[in-house]
């Protein structure tokens, strides 16, 4: 089945810690996402990815990192610069064309919830 | 930037009651509108959608209307189930760019048996 598959679903980190969610997509899409999304808060962007090697910061940046060196592939690195880190992440991709005819929909993996202790 | 602003941020209804979730947008250059739909431990999914030049659109038993000169929109639920509970997030974007689209707060919809 074509998809986006983020692990792990589950992740504890101590502080000063760094950790990394993978986000893997078969979906031939190119661009790729990471949102943060907290209770009451909605979905902020934190990088976002339209082609391999280039991505750019979302709204939210500070304190995480990622690479895209596969067009499936698109890890976010939490920092132990993050002040605050537990949270639900969702990694996502779309078509990335431009014109009237793309909606840009996103379609979302089931997202990994990380705690720190 | 553009600001999008959901209410209310939960809703209980009866089954087979309706459900209408409202949104408000500050971007006139918004032109592209989708409606997600989470249900719990999942990610979001898209479950409707409209466009500028459209002021309604329906699809079974939802459907989203939007008012462009009062820069509104809202998600309307028929006959509700069971299965509609969920967080129902709203989102508005300009220039149909995935990288430019802001999401509302959410709202939890809850269906009373």
């Amino acid at each position: 089945d074509g998809g986006i598959t983020q692990s792990p679903k589950y992740l504890f980190r101590k502080e000063g810690q760094n950790v990394t969610l993978s986000c893997e997509q078969n979906l031939n899409h190119d661009a790729m996402y990471w949102y943060r999304q907290d209770p009451g808060q909605g979905l902020r962007l934190i990088y976002y990815s339209q082609i391999v090697n280039d991505f750019q910061k979302g709204d939210i940046a500070e304190g995480y990192s990622v690479s895209r060196e596969k067009k499936e592939s698109f890890p976010l690195t939490v920092t132990s610069a993050q002040k605050n880190p537990t949270a639900f992440y969702l990694c996502a991709s779309s078509i990335l064309t431009s014109g009237v005819s793309n909606t840009g929909e996103l379609f979302f993996g089931e997202g990994s919830r990380l705690t720190v202790l | 930037g553009e600001n999008v602003e959901q209410h209310p941020s939960t809703l209980s209804v009866q089954e087979g009651d309706s459900a209408v979730i409202k949104c408000t947008y500050s971007d006139s250059a918004s032109n592209y509108f989708p409606w997600y739909k989470q249900e719990l431990g999942k990610g979001p999914q898209l479950i409707i959608d409209i466009r500028s030049n459209v002021g309604e659109k329906k699809d079974q038993r939802i459907a989203v209307t939007l008012n462009k000169t009062a820069k509104h929109f809202s998600l309307h639920i028929t006959e509700t189930q069971p299965e509609d509970s969920a967080v129902y997030f709203c989102a508005a974007n300009p220039y149909s760019s995935a990288s430019k689209i802001i999401f509302g707060s959410g709202t939890r919809l809850s269906i009373r048996p």
